[in-house]
């Protein structure tokens, strides 16, 4: 089964404004990766937050995790249009040489300019 | 930031034939991992490519339909065998310098069409 889900699906936006996603998970993780994904092409990594950091922040991306809740959210602020692209949540599990990713279905963003 | 190519980027095949895709990282690189994104769909790990032994896949994927190879730290193989048009999909090659708390990446994907 999938171990993260994101939410919304789908967010439409103006370009300057804000864009939050959320993903959730089941189980313990050793780590939680957000990726972004342009029209079906490969995977560019935005950034990792492990299970002992509660905030990290990359240029225009902010991304929370709370362990607690089982929840990492993450935040693009001034969006442009260029930002439009799906967004994918994958959380590591911890324990050995368990390296596994199980991806979220993903948000698909769009930044209307 | 490992840098990933893969071959061919996008292909059309008919039923029933074979496709292999390769995948080049440019550094030497503990973890190299195969996965299938369906239209419109997340992605799914299919196996994990292990140099100089066999693959370890996942629940629902064989070796008789995806065979791997792995000669070496910086190169991968994954053939799609005896396609059917379920199995249009991006595949997309993925590697990781080990170690639990590092970044996994990926490459730019093969978009297959099976007709």
């Amino acid at each position: 089964s999938q171990q993260g889900e994101e939410d919304p699906q789908a967010l439409s936006i103006q370009e300057g404004e804000n864009a939050t996603m959320n993903c959730s998970y089941k189980t313990s993780i050793n780590n939680l990766q957000w990726y972004r994904q342009n029209s079906g092409r490969g995977l560019v990594h935005l950034i990792l937050i492990r299970s002992n950091e509660r905030e990290k922040h990359s240029g225009r991306l902010r991304v929370t995790l709370d362990t607690s809740k089982k929840s990492s959210s993450l935040l693009i602020t001034a969006s442009r249009a260029a930002d439009t692209a799906s967004y994918f949540c994958a959380t590591r599990r911890g324990g050995g040489s368990n390296y596994k990713l199980t991806f979220g279905k993903g948000t698909l963003l769009t930044v209307n300019p | 930031s490992a840098v990933i190519s893969q071959k061919p980027s996008r292909d059309i095949c008919q039923r029933g034939t074979s496709l292999t895709i390769q995948c080049q990282v440019d550094s030497q690189v503990t973890m190299m991992f195969w996965y299938r994104q369906q239209p419109g769909q997340s992605l799914t790990l299919i196996a994990t490519a292990n140099q100089g032994s066999e693959a370890t896949y996942e629940s629902g994927f064989v070796i008789d339909k995806f065979p791997i190879s792995r000669p070496n730290l910086t190169f991968s193989t994954l053939t799609v065998s005896n396609m059917s048009p379920e199995d249009s999909s991006i595949y997309l090659c993925s590697v990781s310098t080990g170690g639990s708390y590092n970044e996994q990446f990926f490459g730019p994907g093969t978009r297959l069409t099976v007709l």
